[in-house]
């Protein structure tokens, strides 16, 4: 059981480039999330979704973009990199979005922008 | 304005010994608060959770208090094993609901030989 799989695990981005990281989940998991991880910042909501076709924005929404038209996939693209979006994203699901939750995160993908 | 605050940055502790990392929180509409351990190049990991109904949940050697007048939680782990040593986030929702969930910073815990 693979549980929550995050590629790439690192990425180097020039400033104003686009990507897209990939996130996937076998757990038929109806919520996914994606946090970034900074220092003295702790983990910040990006987006979620309640379930396919469904996205919301989260504390710091600005600058990416998702979409679910799967249940198992969530990808998170950055429009445009800018230095400020160095940080290590994590990718989490739980079965749904109520309730006693408990999220299971993805291994992480580091990402720099010079 | 950081809602959930984890003001120790780093704690170690002899192993076999109590370790205690604590959390305060702001937002009286919390009433749901977890905490989970990150290893390096891992992502964090669920350890325990408590509702604001109780004022203590202990699974083995991990026991979370709830001091709701205080807004304040506490984690101990006793005995510390040396495989503890990691960083604790502690995180707090209304309702449960997992977007709306907030991480403090985190603690550092180091348990020593």
């Amino acid at each position: 059981n693979a549980g929550v799989t995050q590629t790439p695990k690192f990425q180097v981005l020039k400033t104003g480039q686009s990507m897209t990281l990939q996130c996937a989940q076998d757990m038929n998991h109806e919520y996914m999330s994606w946090y970034r991880q900074d220092p003295g910042m702790g983990l910040r909501l990006i987006h979620y979704s309640v379930g396919a076709g469904i996205t919301d924005q989260g504390e710091v929404p600005n600058g990416y973009n998702v979409s679910r038209s799967t249940t198992e996939d969530f990808p998170l693209r950055l429009l445009s990199a800018a230095p400020s979006q160095t940080s290590v994203y994590f990718c989490a699901s739980s079965y749904d979005n109520s309730g006693a939750n408990v999220l299971t995160f993805g291994a992480g993908s580091r990402l720099t922008v010079l | 304005d950081q809602q959930v605050k984890q003001n120790s940055p780093s704690l170690s502790v002899q192993e076999g010994r109590i370790s205690i990392l604590n959390c305060d929180y702001t937002n009286s509409m919390f009433d749901y608060f977890l905490w989970y351990k990150k290893y390096p190049a891992e992502g964090p990991t669920f350890l325990i959770s408590i509702s604001s109904i109780k004022d203590k949940n202990e699974d083995g050697r991990f026991t979370v208090f709830l001091n709701k007048s205080a807004k304040h939680l506490s984690l101990h782990i006793v005995p510390s094993q040396p495989g503890d040593s990691a960083v604790y986030f502690c995180a707090a929702s209304p309702t449960g609901t997992a977007s709306k969930l907030t991480f403090g910073t985190g603690t550092r815990l180091q348990v020593t030989l």
